[in-house]
């Protein structure tokens, strides 16, 4: 099982939809959790960091974390062409007798929202 | 001003020479890192910096060297450049690595590898 786990997509919604990304993890000990969009051509930026279960809102933008399930999701109302890009699902797990933790990356989501 | 700058951009080398790249952060963060990212897009990390003391080597072949003069700068030189070698390289610097929104990464550019 790889440690963290996204589906590639592509995932093509339609403009003003919603597109629900989602994201597994195996270490049941992790404790943050990110969201980076890549667009083709650029480099990886962050878009939501969550912490704790629940939701977390911010503007057009919701993560959701079960950390029973294991699982993390983003969701993007209103979904505008300008959304089409790789999202990353990261996470960091602390790693044994050392104070530092790593950050794994997922394979990244390829969303298309189609006008 | 860039946070987090790397040179060159493009890179395009024979098999078998040496190069390096070059990676500046200038938002006083503690920890650097050094992504590869394939052509499917897998982002995998490959070695990780905090003050200048490296605390992350993944399975990397050793003709890959990363050197840290001051925590500000990560360089990557790598010897005898293979086929497989070709990717993205992404440098990336984060405030610290053992809590929460301090993990945050922030990417530089990228320098895209071709080897021919």
């Amino acid at each position: 099982q790889k440690e963290v786990e996204q589906n590639s997509g592509p995932l093509s919604v339609p403009e003003g939809a919603i597109a629900s990304l989602n994201c597994t993890y195996s270490d049941r000990g992790s404790q943050s959790f990110f969201w980076y969009r890549q667009y083709s051509g650029k480099s990886p930026e962050l878009i939501m960091s969550i912490y704790s279960n629940g939701d977390k809102e911010d503007g057009r933008f919701t993560a959701q974390l079960n950390k029973a399930s294991q699982y993390v999701s983003l969701l993007i109302r209103d979904s505008q062409p300008s959304d089409s890009a790789t999202y990353l699902c990261a996470v960091v797990r602390d790693m044994a007798k050392t104070s530092y933790d790593k950050v794994i990356f997922g394979p990244g989501t390829s969303l298309s929202v189609i006008p | 001003d860039t946070a987090v700058s790397q040179t060159p951009k493009y890179l395009v080398t024979q098999m078998g020479n040496d190069k390096s790249i070059k990676c500046e952060q200038n938002l006083g963060h503690d920890t650097m890192y050094w992504y590869k990212q394939d052509s499917k897009k897998f982002l995998k990390i490959m070695f990780s910096y905090n003050n200048k003391e490296l605390i992350i080597n993944e399975t990397v072949p050793n003709r890959f060297s990363p050197k840290s003069p001051d925590k500000a700068h990560l360089n990557l030189h790598i010897n005898s450049l293979e086929l497989g070698d070709s990717a993205v390289y992404f440098c990336a610097s984060s405030q610290d690595l053992d809590s929460g929104e301090q993990e945050t990464q922030y990417f530089g550019p990228g320098t895209r590898l071709l080897v021919l």
